[in-house]
């Protein structure tokens, strides 16, 4: 089956500090990443959505210069939470997926902390 | 905008008792797809169970069915027999047909606990 990763699985950071996460597609060409947020006990907010080699696509009300994307290969994508607070502390969740499948696969989630 | 509404924050049932989780959603599309998604403590997501809107026959994965009234805008999913590993929180989602690059939409979920 398709297999989806994501790098750190929980990271704790300084206010101010800029924060990466890395979503890998192990097994399969991604051509369409998603990233999402989940606050404790609520459902997924989809943040933005990204193509291979071409800019994200943000949702209304995410900050594009606060969660930067970046999805260079057809495996790999990363966001960047920049200049982090302590609101920006959530579960962050990607999916990818790929013509070839009817359906998005998920990473296991990033647990980002600020402080 | 497509949403998809989920009445139930929370449900439970006895262990290899059957529950029923409810979905509605609202779409101008004529063809998409309909998703069950378990989350457990662990909060990986995991597909359960997928709807294409053009079959009308109900999709089935072993202990988990869904009952897709189309007219209604409807998706709800039974679980028989249930057991303990099934506790988790369910999201409902949909996403419009062409494939799985368009987003999904996703319910608030149903937080479904199961007493042995």
């Amino acid at each position: 089956g398709a297999v989806v990763s994501q790098h750190p699985s929980w990271v704790i950071c300084k206010s101010g500090t800029s924060v990466k996460i890395e979503c890998r597609s192990l097994d399969f060409q991604a051509t369409t990443m998603f990233w999402y947020r989940q606050f404790p006990k609520q459902s997924l907010m989809l943040m933005a959505t990204s193509n291979e080699g071409s800019k994200a696509t943000y949702e209304q009300g995410v900050e594009k210069d606060k969660f930067l994307i970046n999805h260079a290969s057809l495996t790999l994508s990363t966001l960047t939470v920049t200049s982090a607070h302590p609101e920006d502390s959530s579960f962050y969740i990607c999916s990818a997926s790929s013509p070839r499948y009817n359906e998005q696969f998920f990473g296991p989630g990033t647990r980002l902390t600020v402080l | 905008a497509q949403t998809v509404t989920q009445s139930q924050p929370e449900m439970s049932v006895q262990e290899a008792e059957t529950v029923t989780l409810s979905c509605t959603y609202d779409t101008s599309e004529s063809d998409y797809y309909l998703f069950w998604y378990k989350q457990p403590p662990s909060r990986q997501m995991i597909l359960v169970i997928r709807q294409e809107a053009y079959k009308q026959q109900n999709a089935t994965e072993n202990r988990f069915s869904v009952n897709f009234q189309k007219a209604a805008k409807s998706f709800s999913l039974k679980i028989s027999d249930s057991q303990l590993g099934d506790a988790a929180m369910y999201f409902c989602a949909y996403t419009k047909s062409g494939g799985s690059n368009y987003k999904l939409t996703f319910g608030k979920g149903t937080l479904l606990t199961v007493n042995p």
